[in-house]
């Protein structure tokens, strides 16, 4: 089945780095965008950006441009999400998550559907 | 940066309707999505296009838009629905995606 398979939990400092992976099975992995989104404890979603798999193509959230970098490695089907500067509130759980519907990979056309299949977190923990 | 705004709550008894307004300024330009989060779960898309429902999301669940507002309505509401409910957008350039503040519902 279609599933998106996260890295576990990390603990940093302050400063530190982080790079959360994302391993996806079941389907095509470079004809189907991938979004980032974290989650502060008690607080709501929030969207960091997008991957395109198989140009590697990114769009980050204009609140992260400059410290967030995701990537792909496609001989395993895997996306990633650092994050540098680490703050004590980047603590979150972070989710990948796959759109719904694929792109066109011959026009490049990209169209948004919504977030349909999304992994099941990794929490991330910044503390000194 | 562009912001979309639900109430904080909503409460509903079961079997009653339950109306979750989502608004923004570039809504009538932009499409609107609807996830349900359940407490420690991640998110599941309810809604797409404003109106749209996946496969295997009951058919209580439905979107409709006006304007700058957008609103997701649970049609019979049962026990299970008890959840978190984001909408989500883009800015009028479609190049940003954003989540609006949340709305928890409670069912009493």
């Amino acid at each position: 089945q279609v599933q998106l398979v996260q890295s576990g939990a990390e603990v940093k400092k302050p400063g530190a780095s982080v790079k959360v992976s994302c391993k996806a099975s079941g389907y095509t992995f470079i004809g189907y965008y991938i979004h980032w989104v974290r989650q502060a404890p008690g607080q709501g979603l929030e969207w960091m950006g997008w991957i395109n798999p198989n140009s590697g193509g990114t769009n980050y959230a204009q609140k992260f441009q400059g410290w967030v970098t995701m990537t792909r490695d496609t001989s395993i089907s895997t996306a990633y999400m650092e994050l540098s500067r680490l703050r004590s509130d980047d603590t979150a759980v972070y989710y990948c998550a796959r759109d719904q519907r694929p792109y066109d990979i011959l026009t490049g056309l990209y169209k948004y559907y919504g977030m349909d299949v999304w992994g099941q977190g990794t929490t991330v923990t910044v503390s000194s | 940066s562009y912001e979309l705004t639900q109430p904080p709550s909503v409460s509903v008894s079961p079997g009653q309707t339950a109306r979750i307004t989502c608004s923004g300024d570039a809504l009538p330009k932009q499409s609107a999505y609807w996830y349900q989060q359940k407490s420690g779960q991640a998110p599941v898309l309810v809604i797409y296009k404003d109106t749209e429902r996946p496969s295997g999301i009951p058919e209580r669940f439905s979107g409709s838009s006006s304007g700058t507002t957008v609103t997701l309505t649970i049609s019979g509401v049962q026990a299970e629905d008890e959840a978190d409910y984001y909408c989500q957008s883009a800015d009028t350039s479609a190049t940003y995606y954003v989540f609006g503040t949340g709305t928890k519902v409670t069912v009493l």
